[in-house]
Parts: C-alpha cells; structure tokens; sequence
C-alpha cells in the first residue's frame, strides 16, 4: 500500500508562483508522477521524477527527495486557466514486474484574478 | 487527445441493471489501467492488464469485472448496478508495466456513468 498526502485546496493570485507539496510512502520505487485533472475531464500528464532534484519544464517545475519521501510541484507565472486539481502520484510495485499507479485525491487549486 | 478512446461517453441507467464500458489504448501500448472517479473523490484504481492478462487488482467490487483483448482493447462490465456507481470511469494505458518519462499513463476522456 501507499500514503499519498497533500493539502486539499489552496488558493493563490494570478502571476503569482505556487508550491504544492507531497509527501508519500511507497514500495518499490519507480519514480513519481504530477497530472493536472481539471473538473470533469481526463488528468494530463505533467512531469515525472526519478532521481532527486529539480526538473524544470516551461512554467511548471516539479523536485523530488527519494529519500524524505517528498516532492513538491511549482507552478509560475499562474494563470487563470492553471485552476485544477494537481494530483501527486508515485507508483508502487503490485507484483509480476508490474506497476501501478495510485493517486491521492490531489490539490485544488483556485487561481484569481 | 491522449489516444486512449473510451466509449460511450455517457451512460444513463436503472439499479440493478449491467453495462459494458470499452477502451481503445493507445497505439502501441500494451497496459490498460481502469479508474473510478466518484464525485469530488479521487481516482480509485480498478484493475490492470498488460498484454492481455491481469497483473493487478486495487478497490474493484466483485460486481466489477474487466478483461483485455488480444487486440489489447478492454471492456469494464458494471453489473448489478446501485446508485453509488454513478461515477467518471477512466481507462489509460501506457507502453509497458512499469513507468518512465517517455512510458507515462496517458488517460481517455471517461464514461460518465449515471445509475437513477
């Protein structure tokens, strides 16, 4: 099994920067996943980490700490259209080579004007 | 668009009935992974093939079950069906069982699922 924990909502400015920070238990590592699901439609990938530190992608960056068990997704230059539910999610071994990927409930995050 | 399709995109039906969802994975990908997303819940895995086999089980009621295809396509049936499986089910599916940077879950849009 896993613990995936992060804050149920939160709230930041258009422009502003956002830190949305997980912490998680997991067996067998195998590196850790970041979706965007906005209300009703199809989570979106957004980054994955595997080894420790900062990736940085356009406006959205994303560090890991394998061995804190925790990561955190910053979010730049905030738009209005960024307001979804940011769902952390490390996969875990489930037997037979294979993996499987189990989200947390994830942040919402409400950006305004 | 993701690739994965899922249809239908809607379904509307009575407790107590049974109902057949279907996926399409993406072009080369050998995984299909099935989700249930209730209301203001989070994603609950569901079950999990690869290449035509289960390889793993999550919060899946025995009412549920699924199977993948040899054209690796895989269908959720819902039987038995109660108010509380009104929910977004999703498939995804990616290249192999285990995960990377370039073998992420890509997710289909859901079938929205309404049990009256």
């Amino acid at each position: 099994g896993q613990n995936i924990d992060q804050p149920t909502e939160m709230t930041a400015t258009e422009g502003a920067i956002v830190q949305i920070n997980c912490t998680y238990q997991t067996s067998g590592f195998n590196g850790l996943f970041w979706y965007q699901q906005h209300a009703g439609e199809a989570p979106t990938f957004l980054s994955y980490n595997v080894l420790d530190g900062l990736e940085e992608k356009g406006r959205f960056s994303s560090f890991l700490s394998r061995s804190k068990g925790y990561s955190y997704l910053l979010l730049k230059e905030l738009q209005m259209k960024d307001s979804a539910s940011y769902l952390c999610a490390p996969p875990s071994y489930s037997g037979a080579g294979s993996y499987q990927l189990t989200f947390g409930k994830g942040t919402k995050l409400s950006v305004i004007p | 668009d993701s690739g994965v399709t899922q249809t239908p995109k809607h379904l509307i039906t009575a407790t107590g009935q049974r109902v057949t969802l279907r996926c399409s994975p993406r072009s080369g990908d050998l995984s299909v992974y099935w989700y249930q997303q209730s209301l203001d819940q989070g994603l609950q895995f569901l079950i999990q093939y690869y290449n035509g086999e289960e390889r793993a089980k999550g919060n899946i009621l025995e009412r549920f079950s699924a199977q993948q295809f040899p054209d690796l396509h895989s269908e959720l049936n819902l039987s038995s069906l109660e108010l509380g499986d009104s929910a977004l089910y999703f498939c995804a599916s990616s290249v192999k069982n285990t995960f990377s940077y370039n073998s992420p879950l890509h997710f289909g849009n859901g079938t929205r699922l309404t049990v009256t």
